[in-house]
């Protein structure tokens, strides 16, 4: 079966750069979900999309953006790089529309983004 | 607002042995509840969830949670450990279908052989 694909698996960036984190959802899915996971942490929910619009938003610093657009893949760009953006990035998708929503979110392999 | 706790970042378990990991949440309305296993740098697996239907759960891989709103628990278990259950484990907490997971601080489970 399908899985969320994310890419690319790693990254590594300097200070003051900008980075972009892409995720393809499973098909039909209409929710993306981005959390981001420190080093020994546990994930921390950063925003959603659900059709295309920001459905919910979390402790995203304000140096990142993140769209869903028409396919549903999802984008999250990342500007002014700090060390401590180094991180495990992970996406996640589910089907949430009324009436034929799942319950469970189905997570990609992550993107682990180390900054230097 | 909800929120998970999980009793013990390291947990270790002989062989054979009874693996039991606590997850205590905390939620203003009836909560979803997920279990997730992460092995070293792979993403999150599911393992099982309560949806507000039975309250003991089976998941995969021979795990079981049971779900006592009582307590506000929802503790994970396995009779036997398997050397291939040394992972880090996360409990999660949603508020309705489709909205975001909560996790918990994660149990690093050690098996030894």
């Amino acid at each position: 079966a399908a899985g969320v694909i994310q890419s690319p698996r790693h990254l590594i960036k300097e200070k003051r750069e900008t980075a972009t984190l892409k995720c393809y959802p499973i098909p039909r899915h209409d929710t993306v979900y981005w959390y981001q996971q420190g080093p020994g942490q546990d994930p921390q929910f950063l925003i959603s999309f659900y059709e295309k619009m920001q459905s919910d938003k979390g402790s995203i610093p304000d140096r990142f953006s993140a769209q869903q657009f028409s396919d549903y893949h999802s984008e999250l760009n990342m500007s002014s790089l700090e060390l401590g953006d180094s991180a495990l990035y992970f996406c996640a998708s589910s089907l949430a529309g009324p009436g034929r929503a799942q319950t469970e979110a189905f997570f990609g392999q992550g993107t682990r983004l180390t900054v230097v | 607002a909800q929120s998970v706790t999980q009793l013990g970042s390291h947990v270790s378990v002989s062989e054979g042995a009874l693996v039991l990991l606590r997850c205590n949440y905390s939620s203003s309305v009836p909560p979803y509840l997920f279990w997730y296993v992460q092995y070293p740098n792979q993403g999150l697996q599911l393992l099982l969830k309560y949806t507000s239907a039975a309250t003991l759960v089976k998941g995969i891989n021979g795990f079981e949670a049971e779900f006592k709103k009582s307590e506000t628990s929802f503790h994970l278990t396995k009779p036997s450990a398997h050397m291939s259950d040394a992972a880090e484990y996360f409990c999660a907490v949603s508020v309705a279908a489709g909205n975001k997971l909560t996790f918990g601080g994660g149990t690093r489970v050690l098996v030894k052989p």
